[in-house]
């Protein structure tokens, strides 16, 4: 079964500066990766996704995600954050090969002061 | 892209009262409804799968007759909270995927905060 770890509970980081996000993950094949980002009493809004090719993902509003196989990680990055970029971040991975059921991490809240 | 419509956005209820949540793909067929529940500050507990047309897959640990799963076209998927307790209180979410077809792979929706008094 696939598995999903955010290692880090909250992320602090000042305006302007590198923000990452970690995330490791366990499945038996090669995985699907997702990066989706949540504000309070909101769904989820999609960032970027690894399906395959390029090891490094860009998505919105400036992020990007490098999938590295050897350390099963896709940490997210973004070379300079905004307060509006604070939010509740969530990795996710899928069934090996589909489109089936997302196993979410536990969530990393980031907070980005001015 | 592509939407989903997840109503209402809020709900309160009485305690033992059913309550009924809907989700809407409303610009491509859903071939699979995730419904997924969430604690403050936590992340999401996948409930259930269901296939259109086929009976819902509830994860273990889910009462499969308090949180009915209707899935009965490829556009609508509906989860109902039956005898809703306090316990029940909570932000429900669906998820539709397409196999493949979403650029996005997933799409959420909006969420519910259900809420029993």
């Amino acid at each position: 079964a696939q598995s999903v770890a955010q290692p880090e509970d909250q992320v602090n980081v000042a305006e302007g500066n590198p923000l990452t996000v970690k995330c490791t993950y366990s499945v038996s094949g090669n995985p699907y990766l997702f990066w989706y980002v949540q504000y309070p009493n909101r769904g989820l809004q999609f960032l970027l996704k690894y399906i395959t090719g390029d090891n490094l993902v860009k998505g919105s509003y400036g992020f990007e995600a490098e999938f590295n196989k050897s350390q099963t990680s896709f940490h997210l990055k973004k070379p300079s954050a905004l307060v509006s970029d604070s939010a509740l971040y969530f990795c996710a991975v899928s069934e090996t090969d589909s489109w089936g059921k997302l196993q979410f991490g536990a969530g990393t809240q980031v907070v980005v002061t001015p | 892209g592509a939407v989903v419509s997840q109503h209402p956005s809020r709900v309160i209820c009485k305690s033992g009262t059913s309550v009924k949540i809907e989700c809407r793909s409303l610009d491509f067929q859903a071939t699979t409804m995730f419904w997924y529940r969430q604690f403050p500050k936590q992340s999401l507990m996948l409930m259930a799968t269901s296939n259109e047309g086929s009976k819902a897959t509830y994860e273990q640990g889910v009462e499969k007759d308090k949180f009915l799963i209707n899935h009965a076209s490829l556009t609508l998927s509906t989860l109902t909270v039956t005898s809703a307790h306090p316990e029940d209180s909570s932000f429900y979410i669906c998820s539709a995927s397409s196999r493949g077809f979403l650029i996005d792979g997933y799409t959420f929706g909006s969420g519910t905060r259900l809420t029993v008094v």
